[in-house]
């Protein structure tokens, strides 16, 4: 069954420095998302992508993040300057369309870790 | 504000028997309801989606109702399994033009199940 897969697993950086998270969308899908969980709090919208620009973000998606889908397969989310704050998970998903019953698949997620 | 509240914030119930999760929202208006099972460590996992139309879907052992006049919906797990032991999480979607870049979760429930 396809899924959507993100390295790393775990990234361990330093504050100040730039982190790039990739993930694989399901191959078919053409729309994509990037969340986070912070330890012990609930999952938090990013943004969404489609036809290589944002269509949404939240308050959270500052001027420090930025997406790219680079190629034809990856979708990544880089954070310039990372705070101690950026820790957590951080979940990418996919979904075939953008409607709003249109089920959403999630990575395994990446837990960054800022020191 | 749009909250998913959830109650209880963890229950710990013996393998075989039943129990049941509570979600209280105020997104409004909303598209869909969905429940998801978020394995520790890992990223949440679609249980059912239902929209306001609707008042009960089932999925196994996982039956979600949703009553859109009181702004509640429950998960009802039917002959728990060890399996079974993760966080359950209530997600909303508003309505918002049809596109679903923005779901409000839930905190979730953290069901633990002993043998």
């Amino acid at each position: 069954e396809p899924e959507v897969t993100q390295t790393p697993s775990h990234q361990v950086t330093q504050m100040g420095q730039e982190v790039i998270l990739r993930c694989v969308p399901i191959s078919n899908h053409l729309y994509f998302y990037w969340y986070r969980q912070i330890l012990g709090q609930k999952v938090e919208f990013l943004v969404s992508f489609y036809n290589n620009e944002i269509s949404e973000k939240s308050e959270i998606f500052d001027d420090q993040f930025s997406v790219e889908r680079p190629d034809g397969s990856n979708f990544t989310l880089k954070i310039r300057s990372t705070k101690l704050e950026d820790s957590a998970m951080y979940f990418c998903a996919s979904s075939e369309l953008g409607r709003s019953y249109n089920e959403q698949f999630f990575g395994p997620g990446t837990r960054l870790t800022v020191l | 504000k749009n909250q998913v509240e959830q109650s209880p914030q963890s229950l710990i119930i013996l393998e075989g028997k039943n129990c049941t999760l509570q979600c209280n929202y105020t997104v409004s208006p909303f598209s869909n309801l969905r429940w998801y099972k978020q394995d520790t460590g890992r990223g949440p996992v679609s249980l059912t989606i239902m929209t306001f139309s609707e008042n009960t879907k089932s999925n196994g052992r996982y039956t979600a109702t949703l009553d859109a006049d009181t702004k509640q919906s429950s998960l009802h797990i039917t002959a728990s399994q060890l399996s079974d032991s993760a966080s359950y999480i209530c997600v909303v979607i508003p309505l918002s033009g049809g596109s679903q870049g923005n779901l409000i979760f839930g905190k979730g429930t953290k069901l633990s199940v002993k043998p």
